[in-house]
């Protein structure tokens, strides 16, 4: 497997533009999770989702984002409209679920500049 | 809510033993991991434990956790200067498939 691919591996924007990050989870795992990484805040939990079904967006900034899952290989993060402070390394990352399963993979992650 | 805190820097001489320290507040925590993210790269998962074991080893990692005081540590012995790396530490709680990381824990090693 090759697995969890993310792209772009880049983004640059001019503010106000719409972005989408978009996910392929490795194939099999049935959780998936967005996250953001910042120097200031770390590594944040955006999102995640089990079974395609969006389980906890508690850590979704606010209403410009958004974060669809439209089937098990496939899952896309919107910002709109982007702000500088969206600036970021968003990471999707998959896992099979259950509880005796233990690690979650990572995708090479996004960096996103908003200009 | 749940949260995970981690000291920023840690600064060590190639050969000696690193010590990354982890504290976090899920008392429901089931699992608690380790993670290395290398430059421009995504998080790898280097070792996990099991909320009812209060030590682990692996080769060169050691890993304990004092479940009373919710703290977590990795040791990493004879480090070298391919170890230098943000190290994040995660917990999971009960039922859930929700992992929490820390801050990460930037790890420079010198020679």
């Amino acid at each position: 497997d090759a697995g969890v691919i993310q792209s772009p591996r880049h983004e640059v924007t001019e503010m106000g533009q719409e972005v989408t990050l978009r996910c392929k989870p490795i194939s099999g795992h049935n959780s998936l999770f967005w996250y953001r990484q910042t120097m200031m805040r770390g590594l944040e939990l955006l999102i995640y989702f089990n079974n395609n079904v969006p389980i906890d967006d508690s850590g979704m900034p606010e209403d410009r984002f958004s974060a669809k899952m439209p089937n098990a290989s496939f899952s896309t993060l919107k910002i709109q409209p982007s702000e500088p402070r969206d600036s970021a390394v968003y990471f999707c990352a998959s896992k099979r679920g259950g509880a005796s399963d233990t690690e979650a993979f990572f995708g090479q992650g996004t960096r996103l500049t908003v200009v | 809510g749940e949260d995970v805190e981690q000291s920023l820097f840690l600064s060590v001489r190639e050969g000696d033993s690193s010590v990354i320290n982890c504290t976090y507040t899920d008392s429901s925590s089931t699992y608690l991991y380790w993670y290395k993210q290398e430059p421009g790269a995504g998080l790898q998962l280097l070792t996990y434990i099991f909320s009812n074991m209060d030590m682990k080893q692996d080769q060169r990692l050691t890993v304990l956790l004092n479940k009373k005081d919710k703290h977590l540590s990795l040791r990493i012995a004879d480090t070298q200067t391919g170890d230098s790396a943000i190290y994040f530490c995660a917990e999971r709680g009960s039922g859930t498939d929700k992992l929490i990381f820390g801050t990460g824990t930037r790890l420079q090693v010198f020679p």
